[in-house]
């Protein structure tokens, strides 16, 4: 079962606009994790938040995380367009949290 | 090198072949993992290696077979697939499998087509 959803599924905004994208969760989790896929290539890792931080910051990248709602939402601001990726929100789950499951992702397109 | 590398980029095969993926990273990663991505889909976890050990299954089919020869390769065996089994499979490392603040880094990936 998938642990994380996110919504919305796709978003498609104009260069220099904020991109908000969102991810709910079912389980208690030490931490959240955002990757960004560029089309068909490997995942890279943005930005980890623990359970006891409510909002974090890399460069044009703002997390911020709700553990009673169990949400996250991920703000890139000043868009350009090799933003245009998947991002997927994640979380480690199982016996000893060796598993990482991931949402169903945004697909973002920026338009230049 | 903070890469994980991936051999080959593209593989086309039938269902009676027999071929391997490779992965490679020299970061000093002791937890080495398979996913399997479909279409739009999220990436969805096949194997976790630790220590050179095979820790977690998710119940994949043994058509996939994984090997970990030592803890900088990581290989995936595939024999009598078939064509639902066409995906992108991502090889990704981490430092430990359990420690639970740490990330993992993904190599880009080998597109497989089974005809």
């Amino acid at each position: 079962s998938q642990q994380g959803e996110e919504d919305p599924q796709a978003l498609s905004i104009q260069e220099g606009e904020n991109a908000t994208m969102n991810c709910s969760y079912k389980t208690s989790i030490n931490n959240l994790q955002w990757y960004r896929q560029n089309s068909g290539r490997g995942l890279v890792h943005l930005i980890l938040i623990r359970s006891n931080e409510r909002e974090k910051h890399s460069g044009r990248l703002r997390v911020t995380l709700d553990t009673s709602k169990k949400s996250s939402s991920l703000l890139i601001t000043a868009s350009r367009a090799a933003d245009t990726a998947s991002y997927f929100c994640a979380t480690k789950v199982g016996e000893g949290a060796q598993k990482l499951v991931f949402g169903q992702g945004t697909r973002l397109t920026i338009n230049p | 090198d903070t890469e994980v590398t991936q051999t080959p980029k593209h593989l086309v095969m039938g269902m009676t072949n027999k071929k391997s993926l490779k992965c490679e990273q020299h970061m000093g990663h002791r937890a080495m993992y398979w996913y399997k991505q479909k279409a739009k889909k999220p990436p969805e976890l096949m194997f976790v290696y630790s220590y050179e050990k095979l820790s977690i299954n998710e119940s994949v089919p043994s058509r996939f077979s994984p090997e970990c020869p030592n803890s900088s390769l990581l290989n995936l065996h595939l024999h009598a697939l078939q064509p639902e089994d066409s995906a992108l499979y991502l090889c990704a490392s981490s430092q430990t499998a359990v420690r639970r603040h740490n990330e993992q880094f993904f190599g880009p990936g080998t597109r497989l087509t089974v005809l």
